[in-house]
């Protein structure tokens, strides 16, 4: 089955620590995007990625880094400069620019 | 900039009556609109969209959405609601980016 696999399901961050979040798709999409949800704050884009070996910031991107170096691949960086890490990640990915975008399951981030 | 409003924190519905989630939207140009639905500890699951064309969208699990260009609405509609559509419901326009509601909690009560 074609789809978006996130791991892990569930990340503990020490103090001072980079943590990176896995994100895998096999729908042989252009476009791969990561979003933080908060409770009552819906979805807000960090990165997102249209092509191989480019990227761009979203609306809050600072704290967090991404890399695009294969098509199917788009991990997250949550490194210790983000102060508030505390949320759970989803990474999805489209066809195209008005396609809809497909999401993974999320991974839950938990400060130690 | 686009916005989208959800009014709604949630909507409480009895199982077998119609259900409205509603949505209004801003954005410049002409709006491509989506719904999408989220089970707990889960991710989002596409429901429909409008692009162009009828005002009435049919997708996913019956489920239905009416375009209103004057009113800039796009409220998800379902005749028969079912205890398993109990979820959090996100409308999402796309502008230069997708930008996502606050999101509205389904319950249907049996």
């Amino acid at each position: 089955d074609g789809g978006i696999t996130q791991s892990p399901k569930y990340l503990f961050r020490k103090e001072g620590q980079n943590v990176t979040l896995s994100c895998e798709q096999n729908l042989n999409h252009d476009a791969m995007y990561w979003y933080r949800q908060d409770p009552g704050q819906g979805l807000r884009l960090i990165y997102y990625s249209q092509i191989v070996n480019d990227f761009q910031k979203g609306d809050i991107a600072e704290g967090y880094s991404v890399s695009r170096e294969k098509k199917e691949s788009f991990p997250l960086t949550v490194t210790s400069a983000q102060k508030n890490p505390t949320a759970f990640y989803l990474c999805a990915s489209s066809a195209g620019n008005n396609q809809p975008q497909h999401f993974g399951d999320g991974t839950r981030l938990s400060i130690l | 900039a686009q916005s989208v409003a959800q009014p709604e924190d949630q909507v409480n519905v009895a199982e077998g009556n119609p259900l409205t989630v509603k949505c209004t939207y801003s954005v410049s140009g002409n709006p491509y609109l989506f719904w999408y639905v989220q089970y707990p500890n889960r991710g989002l699951q596409f429901l429909l969209k409008y692009i162009t064309g009828d005002n009435l969208v049919k997708g996913s699990y019956g489920f239905e959405a009416e375009f209103n260009k004057s009113q800039t609405s796009f409220h998800l509609k379902k005749p028969s609601a079912l205890v398993s559509d109990s979820a959090l419901y996100f409308c999402a326009v796309k502008g230069n980016k997708l930008v996502f509601g606050a999101g509205t909690i389904l319950r249907v009560k049996s």
